[in-house]
């Protein structure tokens, strides 16, 4: 069975840059893409982007540019970078295990859903 | 504002039927897959749907999904009061700037 445990510093100052890893325990690493979704206090949730085991990335448009999603291989862990943050990056912080394909047929049909989940790590910003 | 459409909140009594819908557009919803999440309170998500309508194994089938169109629908029979909780519906959305999106969730009471 499949666990996913994260951690990382969970309070920073702005402008600092947060560090989160994930590594994964009972099951094949490779195979899979590995995300990272966060949910602010009392909002819904923001997929941050995603890694596969060969370090293929894709990021969310909204925070690409501050954001580097990284894989170790050898310890079967994700991590997640956020640099700059400011006080609209608190907010809890999932990782996550992921099915991403395509499916063709008259166009090409996107297949997304992530079915393990760590606990989450509760990140705050504040100076 | 999310890029999937959910109603804040539904509820329903005990053993009654809901429905939480998902509006979106062609670049998500209409040419790609749909999952839902159920998120019980300080809890992480748990895939409760995937593939528009396929649960994982421990999902009871009271919980089914459903897609047509640009909308999705999650269906929820025989209500318990366990099943208060938030539920997200998620794709992939394939515009230029491609990447998941989820709805802003939906509340769910059991009164």
């Amino acid at each position: 069975q499949v666990q996913l445990q994260q951690w990382g510093a969970g309070l920073l100052k702005p402008s600092e840059t947060l560090s989160l890893t994930c590594a994964v325990y009972g099951g094949s690493f490779s195979g899979y893409y590995w995300s990272w979704i966060r949910q602010p206090p009392g909002k819904g949730l923001e997929w941050i982007g995603e890694i596969n085991h060969s370090g293929s990335t894709n990021y969310n448009p909204s925070l690409k540019s501050r954001v580097t999603i990284s894989v170790d291989t050898s310890k079967n862990q994700f991590s997640l970078k956020l640099s700059s943050v400011t006080a609209a990056d608190t907010a809890v912080y999932y990782c996550a295990r992921v099915y991403f394909g395509v499916v063709k047929g008259p166009g090409y049909y996107y297949y997304y859903y992530m079915d393990v989940w760590g606990k989450g790590t509760t990140v705050t910003v504040s100076s | 504002q999310s890029v999937l459409t959910q109603p804040p909140s539904v509820s329903a009594a005990p053993g009654q039927k809901v429905t939480i819908s998902c509006s979106g557009s062609s670049s998500n919803i209409g040419n790609n897959y749909v999952s839902w999440y159920q998120q019980l309170p300080g809890t992480a998500p748990k895939l409760l749907i995937y593939d528009n309508n396929k649960r994982p194994s421990g999902i009871p089938d009271r919980f089914s999904g459903s897609k047509s169109g640009t909308s999705a629908t999650l269906g929820i029979t025989g209500l318990q009061t366990g099943d208060e909780a938030d539920y997200y519906c998620g794709t992939w959305d394939s515009s230029l700037s491609a990447h998941v999106v989820f709805g802003g969730g939906t509340k769910l009471t059991v009164l």
